[in-house]
């Protein structure tokens, strides 16, 4: 069965660092590109980063320069760090797998982790 | 401001159909696969559709997905209480070189 659980959220000081996981079962992390997605309170979807099967990463504008996607595959964890965070980065963190029989698109999602910036 | 365009609501009766549509331009829409998601409130997003018209395993074929230039639509037939929920597009914009997502919509079944 296909699980994708995060963790690591939690209330962070703005300026401050922050790194969520998300531990995948089921499949193995490095043969699926994998996202993370983010929701604001009250606010619709919005993409954050993806990590592709080759290592290739690709990240909003919003974040670009802040966050660092990555993986390990011995832990089939994915990772996404957060850096100089923003009262705007205060969101459900969602981590999301590719569907491999297209280019984009997820088929399974975990049930996210709070991450709330503020002093 | 999304990249991608939905009307933030629609509404039709139990049993009725609606279309949910999604506009967008030729870096995204128009050039790459478009998916659909469903949120039911205080869940994560499920997909619905991919590759603009197919369906994953275990989705019901009352759900159905076009795309005719840079516009996609999301069509539900046979509507149930159920289907309360929100809906989002999502594709990949290549000039953004990012993910992108439309602003969602509003389903209520009346």
């Amino acid at each position: 069965e296909v699980q994708l659980v995060e963790s690591g959220g939690g209330l962070i000081q703005p300026g401050g660092s922050l790194r969520v996981s998300c531990v995948v079962s089921g499949f193995t992390v490095s043969s699926n590109y994998m996202s993370w997605v983010r929701q604001a309170p009250g606010k619709g979807l919005e993409w954050v980063s993806v990590l592709y099967r080759g290592g290739d990463t690709y990240y909003a504008d919003s974040v670009k320069g802040r966050f660092t996607i990555s993986r390990d595959n011995s832990k089939n964890t994915l990772f996404l760090q957060m850096n100089s965070l923003r009262a705007e980065d205060t969101a459900v963190y969602y981590c999301a797998r590719g569907l491999v029989a297209t280019v984009w698109g997820f088929d399974y999602w975990g049930r996210g982790t709070l991450v709330t910036v503020s002093s | 401001q999304s990249v991608l365009t939905q009307p933030p609501s629609v509404s039709a009766a139990p049993g009725q159909k609606v279309t949910i549509s999604c506009s967008g331009s030729g870096s995204n829409i128009g050039n790459n696969y478009v998916s659909w998601y469903q949120q039911l409130p205080g869940t994560a997003p499920q997909l619905l559709i991919y590759d603009n018209n197919k369906r994953p395993s275990g989705i019901p074929d009352r759900f159905s997905g076009s795309k005719s230039g840079t516009s996609a639509t999301l069509g539900i037939t046979g509507l149930q209480t159920g289907d309360e929920a929100d809906y989002y597009c999502g594709t990949w914009d290549s000039s953004l070189s990012a993910g992108i997502f439309g602003g969602g919509t509003k389903l209520t079944v009346l």
